[in-house]
């Protein structure tokens, strides 16, 4: 059974720190994994694709990578911003199904 | 493009009443989810669509029903509302196995 996890469950950091979060799954066999950002409230937005043969995607300050013999993936923020207070999902694709991990809720303090 | 449209935004029923869920698409995408999060968890598959006229189960799909007639629309029909079905629900859709998923805003329903 694909099973995703994600820890901390919350992060509280101060503006302009780099961070990590942390992404773990089960299925060594996962086609892609992708990270999304949801807003209190709102909709998921979808922010980096890895697909199985990379290793890294890259968008602004945003950077995920893709261990798959280690079962784990990470989102790096650069020079986080009070804008990027969001809970943040990693999700497995498997055959045909996206799991999803419960999110890590990020908060930037000013 | 308006992307993945939901509606209703809200809605409250009643224990035993029914309702359609309505998701629609216009971006000719193939494949269309359904999702449920409750409050503080992630996401839960319900059921998904990877084309007209197919249709899977997710993780939880007991008390919902889909079908999917055109490549447009995946609607999502519960049929006796129980307390149980108190969640925000989400429909998704994207072009291919390889590609991103984009999200609707989600329908939060309440049943009292």
């Amino acid at each position: 059974k694909q099973e995703v996890t994600q820890i901390p469950a919350a992060l509280s950091v101060p503006e302009g720190e780099n961070l990590v979060l942390n992404c773990s799954f089960t299925d060594s066999a996962i086609y892609n994994l992708q990270w999304f950002r949801q807003d209190p409230g709102k909709g998921l937005t979808s922010l980096l694709l890895i697909q199985s043969s990379q290793r890294e995607q890259t968008s602004g300050r945003l950077n995920a990578s893709l261990d798959k013999s280690s079962g784990r993936s990470t989102l790096y923020i650069a020079a986080s911003q009070p804008g990027d207070s969001a809970t943040y999902l990693c999700a497995e694709w498997g055959a045909q199904k996206l799991v999803f991990g419960q999110g890590t809720r990020l908060t930037i303090n000013p | 493009n308006a992307g993945v449209t939901q509606t209703p935004k809200f809605r409250i029923l009643k224990i035993g009443q029914s309702m359609t869920l309505q998701c629609t698409q216009d971006m000719n995408h193939n494949y269309m989810y359904w999702y449920r999060q409750d409050p503080g968890m992630g996401l839960k598959l319900i059921y998904y669509s990877v084309g007209a006229g197919i249709t899977d189960k997710g993780e939880v799909p007991n008390g919902y029903n889909v079908s999917r007639s055109t490549t447009e629309d995946f609607p999502l029909r519960l049929e006796l509302a129980a307390p149980s079905q108190t969640s925000v629900y989400f429909c998704a859709s994207k072009r291919g196995s390889d590609e991103k998923l984009f999200f609707g805003s989600g329908t939060q329903l309440s049943v009292l």
